[in-house]
């Protein structure tokens, strides 16, 4: 079992859609979460990060982790065709040294 | 926000020949870099940590004689692929770690895409 699982995809929505992005872990030490997001043939470029519990905002985007269910999730508002790309999951322990990654899922908004 | 470079950003090699790859931070200093390997559809898999002068720590199964990394400055790490074979060819990308704890941020280059033919 992968210690993070996430659905490669792809999904595909239509502009303006709400869009929900999700992965699973299996590491009860993870604390740190991260989403980022990499557009085709490009690095990753850091979305959202958030610690232990909660929900965090930043503009059209909301990241929420359950850590009682090991679950965390991106939610994309008014989704827009630039939002298309890979968005990846990461985590990483309290004095951890590295980052661990989803498979990363492919999103796509058509308009 | 910082910026992280990679040079080249693809190279085509022959097989048996070594491949240089640049990894830097310009705008703040990494005393911690990292190099993750990305197939197809696939996921980033840490091959390594660099930390500014001193030894590169090596993930599970990846060989250090044959990815030679080498963190010289505070904005400079290279990983050169020795002796390289077609199933080297990959999407490289390096990380650049702006603090000095575990939970700061890392900053991703653009990836450089290596061709060993």
């Amino acid at each position: 079992q992968k210690e993070v699982e996430q659905d490669p995809g792809p999904l595909s929505v239509p502009e303006g859609a709400i869009v929900s992005l999700n992965c699973t872990y299996s590491n009860s030490a993870f604390q740190y979460f991260m989403w980022y997001r990499q557009y085709s043939r490009k690095g990753p470029e850091l979305l959202m990060y958030t610690y232990s519990s909660g929900n965090k905002e930043d503009g059209r985007f909301t990241a929420q982790v359950d850590k009682s269910s090991k679950y965390i999730s991106l939610f994309i508002r008014d989704s827009q065709p630039s939002d298309s790309a890979t968005y990846l999951c990461a985590m990483s322990a309290i004095g951890g040294n590295k980052l661990v990654f989803g498979a990363g899922t492919i999103l796509r908004v058509k308009s | 926000g910082a910026v992280v470079s990679q040079h080249p950003s693809r190279v085509i090699c022959k097989s048996g020949t070594s491949v240089k790859i640049e990894c830097r931070s310009l705008d703040f200093q990494a005393t911690t870099m990292f190099w993750y390997r990305q197939f197809p559809k696939q996921s980033l898999m840490l091959m390594a940590t660099s930390n500014e002068g001193s030894k590169a720590t090596y993930e599970q199964g990846v060989e250090k004689d044959k990815f030679l990394i080498n963190h010289a400055s505070l904005t400079l790490s290279t990983l050169t692929v020795t002796s390289a074979h077609p199933e080297d060819s990959s999407f490289y990308i390096c990380s650049a770690r702006d603090g000095g704890q575990p939970t700061d941020t890392q900053y991703f280059g653009p990836g450089t895409r290596l061709t060993v033919l």
